[in-house]
């Protein structure tokens, strides 16, 4: 299976702010990366594809970049909404796999 | 407005079945891939299962394999997840996701199922 490690479990950050999540894969999987986010009592939303690909409806403070094994998911400018939890998710192979988790919090 | 909404999640003892079920709308249901994808307490996400649009192909991951089983009916727009021979590792939120064949597009609220004695 393709593992998936995302190294920051939790990331602290001010409204405003810019952050970057990283998410690197145990084998190259191209660029068939996805992200989501998932706030407190809401579903899962799809946020990123392709690696970089905005979903419908994505904030464009939201930009995905990466290919191969190492991936990034960069918030400009925070808003209070962006706090909650993100997975990046690979589609290169079944099992489709996940990370564990990155929480944003605000600082 | 995509909505899926779960139900038959709840409390059963190991070894025995559980059925979910997943009520979809807001799109036709027919198109598309569907998956069930799970989260325990305290875990990251896993890939369940996923089913064609049509339901001729499904796919598991292999610790489920042979003992859930996943099925859908496109006249009622719902999608199924029967689960034989559970075991406490099962325990989990599962969620019913549209997509599965690459990416999960929408995801319903989740319904827990806890296996315990």
């Amino acid at each position: 299976d393709v593992q998936m490690t995302q190294s920051l479990s939790y990331l602290a950050a001010s409204p405003g702010e810019s952050v970057s999540i990283s998410c690197k894969a145990s084998k190259s999987i191209s660029n068939y990366l996805a992200w989501y986010q998932q706030k407190p009592g809401e579903a899962y939303k799809l946020l990123i594809y392709s690696g970089s690909t905005l979903q419908s409806g994505t904030p464009s403070r939201f930009s995905g970049s990466g290919s191969g094994t190492d991936f990034t998911l960069t918030i400009r400018s925070l808003e209070p909404e962006d706090f909650g939890l993100y997975y990046c998710q690979q589609y290169y192979e079944k099992p489709l796999t996940f990370g564990s988790g990155t929480k944003l919090e605000i600082k | 407005e995509v909505q899926l909404v779960e139900s038959g999640g709840g409390l059963v003892q190991p070894g025995r079945s559980l059925k979910l079920s997943c009520a979809a709308s807001g799109f036709t249901f027919s198109n598309y891939y569907m998956a069930w994808v799970r989260q325990a307490p305290t875990k990251g996400l896993e890939w369940v299962a996923s089913i064609t649009n049509s339901g001729g192909s499904t796919y598991y991951r292999d610790s489920v394999k042979g003992r859930f089983t996943i099925s859908r009916d496109n006249a009622k727009s719902t999608l199924y997840l029967q689960m034989d021979s559970l075991r406490s590792e099962d325990t989990a939120t599962y969620y019913c996701t549209r997509g599965g064949k690459l990416v999960f597009d929408y995801w319903g609220q989740g319904v827990m199922v806890t296996v315990s004695s």
